[in-house]
């Protein structure tokens, strides 16, 4: 079955640098990968995704880049800001299927 | 928020027992999901219903059970409650698109004793 890998699983940033956020996958039939930010607390929230038709994708200040042929993906920040501070999951899934595959997360710190 | 809400938000029992935990949704999703989140593991897939009394097990069902008798309502159950499933639980839905886009409930924080 699938599996996801996430690194680093902590990134502590200063304000206004970039963080990125790198997953690996291992089913090569997977197409669809979303990411999701969770707040102390609160529940995990769809921030971005990507479908293996596109390389990159990109929302404001977060950006996400696909390569199918390594099988990994990453989350970008630029410009982060402390309230970007929260617990970042990627995971994956095949078309028409019924299960996303998570990764371990990563607890991302900004620092003013 | 998608419609979803969970009850109780908290709850704290005692080894043996069994407890219920209820997920909801207003806006008529075909898919429902239960996860368990815990610090090292993300989130892992307990069980999950593609329609009305039709459920399947994910990567770590034992000790759950599941029904789903109408739509809205998706019900994970914990026979006997144990230690090791002191966990915050969480309920998702998907829109049913051919990518799997799912959103969360605001989750149950579940303590056994």
């Amino acid at each position: 079955g699938e599996n996801v890998e996430q690194h680093p699983s902590t990134l502590s940033v200063q304000e206004g640098d970039s963080a990125v956020i790198k997953c690996t996958y291992s089913d090569s039939a997977s197409n669809y990968f979303p990411w999701y930010k969770q707040e102390l607390g609160k529940r995990p929230q769809l921030i971005i995704d990507i479908r293996s038709n596109v390389g990159e994708k990109k929302d404001q200040r977060i950006a996400v880049t696909l390569n199918k042929t390594a099988k990994h993906f990453s989350l970008h920040i630029t410009e982060t800001q402390p309230e970007d501070s929260a617990v970042y999951f990627c995971a994956a899934s095949k078309e028409r299927t019924d299960k996303l595959i998570f990764g371990t997360g990563t607890r991302l710190q900004v620092f003013p | 928020d998608a419609g979803i809400t969970q009850s109780p938000r908290h709850k704290v029992t005692e080894t043996g027992t069994p407890v219920t935990l209820r997920c909801h949704q207003t806006e008529n999703h075909r898919y429902m999901y239960w996860y368990r989140q815990d610090p090292g593991h993300g989130l892992r897939l307990i069980h999950y219903s593609y329609g009305v009394k039709d459920t399947d097990k994910g990567e770590v069902s034992d000790g759950y059970s599941v029904s789903r008798s109408k739509t809205e309502d998706f019900l994970l159950t914990l026979e006997s409650a144990t230690s090791s499933q002191t966990s915050v639980y969480f309920c998702a839905i998907s829109k049913g698109s051919s990518y799997n886009e799912q959103f969360f409930g605001p989750g149950t924080r579940l303590t056994v004793l």
